[in-house]
């Protein structure tokens, strides 16, 4: 299995500010993909985090709103920018471990913008 | 492209009930990954069950089956049994095997418990 620690596990922001998500695995892996849940709704994939290059994002999500960084095979990291209240989900970061080829979820974080 | 189908939005079952959660798949990929994840009010993803598209045999896991058929590309999760902590969220997923390996949703099943 792999250990997966988010965070922060929750914040309250304010409208027109920026917040980085931390994602960091006990254990390598091959694919780090970022997910959002608006409330009542289901699981969303924003993007796929590479390793040393540019994340690939899923339609309606770009790079300025959403930027992604992966800088080794166990951390990344999500900033949600200039952040409004339709901002306010759970992001969940997700890891596919090498070894076995499983998939694991982070606890997510759920953010609440005023 | 692939996609999961929840017609389910809610359901209400009494305690030590058996209970069905559909879910209906589309894809053109011949290699892949079916799983159940219950989500309950604290966010997390908890793992269920995982059933791959050449597996001859429905998976289990404890009071949880997976109902997988394949020639009607449905995936129904049955929970024997039910408790009052199985009230939560359940969600259907696929996962391409190869390729890049995301996981798409389905839209949810609100299931709820009664003693």
């Amino acid at each position: 299995s792999a250990v997966i620690s988010q965070k922060p596990s929750r914040d309250i922001c304010q409208r027109g500010t920026s917040l980085t998500i931390q994602c960091q695995v006990d254990s390598q892996v091959t694919m780090m993909f970022w997910y959002r849940q608006q409330p009542g709704q289901s699981l969303t994939l924003i993007a796929t985090a590479n390793q040393g290059s540019e994340a690939t994002y899923e339609s309606g999500f770009v790079i300025d709103k959403f930027p992604i960084s992966r800088p080794n095979l166990t951390f990344s990291t999500l900033t949600v920018s200039n952040m409004s209240p339709e901002d306010s989900s759970i992001y969940l970061c997700s890891v596919v471990v090498r070894e076995t080829g499983e998939l694991f979820f982070g606890e997510g974080s759920r953010l609440t913008v005023l | 492209a692939q996609k999961i189908t929840q017609t389910q939005p809610g359901m209400f079952v009494q305690e030590k009930e058996a209970v069905t959660l559909d879910c209906t798949y589309d894809t053109s990929d011949q290699s892949y990954g079916l799983f159940w994840y219950k989500q309950p009010s604290s966010g997390e993803m908890i793992f269920l069950i995982y059933q791959g598209s050449y597996d001859e045999q429905n998976a289990t896991e404890g009071r949880y089956s997976l109902n997988f058929q394949k020639a009607r590309k449905s995936a129904n999760l049955v929970i024997s049994a039910s408790q009052l902590g199985d009230s939560a969220m359940y969600f259907c997923a696929m996962r391409e095997i190869q390729g890049a390996q995301k996981l798409v949703f389905g839209q949810g099943t609100r299931l709820t418990i009664n003693p």
